[in-house]
């Protein structure tokens, strides 16, 4: 069985310094890994997903991530905090011989302040 | 990436009512969808993979007659669920997997029972 871990529930940042999401995976095969975001009372927008080519994975509005086999982690970044930003966050990892389902982090709520 | 709508986006209905939940995809054929639900403050929870033109795949603890599925079309998955009760109450998110190991989410249906 794979599974993910989402070390922080909450995490909190000023607008325009970094953004540090962390997620650790674990997995008996190479695993394909994903990080969505979801705004209040909305669905699940895909950020960015990596499965198995660069370990750098660059996603959408600025955000990137990058796979670490050694240390089984798949953190999120972003340079610079927005507003917008101000989401919960999932990191998701495909579940090894069941074709698409996914297994879900417990999400980390982030809030950005002025 | 794939666009899906859901229908509704918010439903109060009284207990012991039957309430539909429609899932769209709209710009892809998608054979297979999936539906999940989520409480307050938590993780997505996959209840079932619904498979066009055969019987839905229920997860574990799902009970199939309570949460009917109906995929008729290659763009309409429909949740039905019935008798429902206020422990019911929910969010409901579907997904297409329209790429492989890549899941497009709906926006979400937020049901409420009294």
């Amino acid at each position: 069985a794979q599974s993910v871990t989402q070390l922080d529930s909450h995490v909190s940042v000023s607008e325009g310094t970094p953004v540090l999401l962390r997620c650790n995976y674990s997995s008996s095969y190479s695993p394909s890994l994903f990080w969505y975001v979801q705004h209040p009372n909305k669905g699940l927008q895909l950020l960015l997903k990596y499965t198995s080519a660069a370990t750098l994975v660059k996603g959408i509005n600025g955000f990137e991530a990058e796979f670490k086999k050694s240390e089984t982690s798949f953190h999120l970044t972003k340079p610079s905090a927005h507003m917008s930003d101000a989401a919960e966050y999932f990191c998701v990892v495909i579940n090894t011989g069941t074709a698409s389902k996914l297994t879900f982090g417990t999400g980390t709520r982030l809030q950005v302040t002025l | 990436g794939a666009v899906v709508s859901q229908h509704p986006s918010w439903v109060i209905c009284k207990s012991g009512t039957s309430v539909k939940i429609e899932c769209r995809s709209l710009d892809f054929q998608a054979t297979t969808m999936f539906w999940y639900r989520q409480f307050p403050k938590q993780s997505l929870m996959l209840m079932a993979t619904s498979n066009e033109g055969s019987k839905a795949t229920y997860e574990q603890g799902v009970e199939k007659d309570k949460f009917l599925i109906n995929h008729a079309s290659l763009t309409l998955s429909t949740l039905t669920v019935t008798s429902a009760h206020p422990e019911d109450s929910s969010f409901y998110i579907c997904s297409v997997d329209r790429e492989v190991e890549t899941q497009y989410f709906g926006p979400g249906t937020r049901l409420l029972v009294l």
